[in-house]
């Protein structure tokens, strides 16, 4: 089946340092990706995602690349802010038997930057 | 245009009780999902409704019953509340049948089980 494997966190950085957060998934098709940020006391909203191998995509100064090869989606900032706080959910989402897209999401990572 | 709403936003429940959380979505989307978040387990899908008139069953279906009321509605109702489904639950709807269509989510529903 299906799965996504992000890096634990919580990672804690200084504002303005480069963020890298790992996602790895195996999946039986040919899934689209994704991710997700959640704000405390919200729900999640989608960050940036990527339909077809080696299509970057990017959003509010992050980025991800989906590699085919390696089966990864990581995620990148050059220069975070204390408002980049949050948690981060790596997804795909991928034809299940019946004909639905059903999305399988990681566990999420926790960013915390000081100032 | 409010997206995808849920009410209650917070619920305290005794052992046993009964209760159906609400969602509902204005963006004319087919698929609905009903979500619970734990920490350190992401987010685990309970049921969800690829169009209207159907449900399925999800990752952690047991102890709750779904019932998509017409295309905007998607409840999720739990007939004798557990310590162990105190948690936050998210709707979310998508559009049906394009693999590259990403999800909305309601800004949750924080539930204890006392």
């Amino acid at each position: 089946g299906n799965s996504v494997t992000q890096m634990e966190g919580p990672v804690t950085l200084s504002e303005e340092a480069f963020l890298t957060i790992n996602c790895t998934y195996t999946a039986t098709g040919y899934p689209s990706l994704f991710w997700y940020v959640q704000y405390p006391g919200e729900g999640l909203q989608l960050l940036l995602k990527a339909t077809k191998a080696d299509d970057k995509g990017s959003n509010k100064g992050f980025e991800a690349t989906y590699r085919k090869e390696t089966t990864s989606f990581h995620l990148e900032k050059g220069s975070v802010q204390v408002s980049d706080s949050a948690v981060y959910f790596c997804a795909l989402s991928d034809l299940r038997a019946g004909g639905s897209y059903i999305p399988t999401f990681g566990r999420g990572t926790s960013l915390i930057v000081h100032p | 245009n409010a997206g995808v709403t849920q009410t209650p936003k917070f619920q305290v429940l005794k052992t046993g009780q009964s209760m159906t959380l609400q969602c509902a979505q204005d963006m004319n989307h087919n698929s609905m999902y009903w979500y619970r978040q734990d920490p350190g387990m992401g987010l685990r899908l309970i049921y969800y409704s690829a169009s209207e008139g159907t449900t399925d069953k999800g990752e952690v279906p047991n102890g709750y019953n779904v019932s998509r009321l017409n295309k905007r509605e998607f409840s999720l109702r739990l007939e004798s509340a557990a310590p162990s489904q105190t948690s936050v639950y998210f709707c979310a709807s998508s559009e049906e049948g394009h693999f590259y269509n990403e999800q909305f989510f309601g800004p949750g529903t924080r539930l204890t089980v006392l």
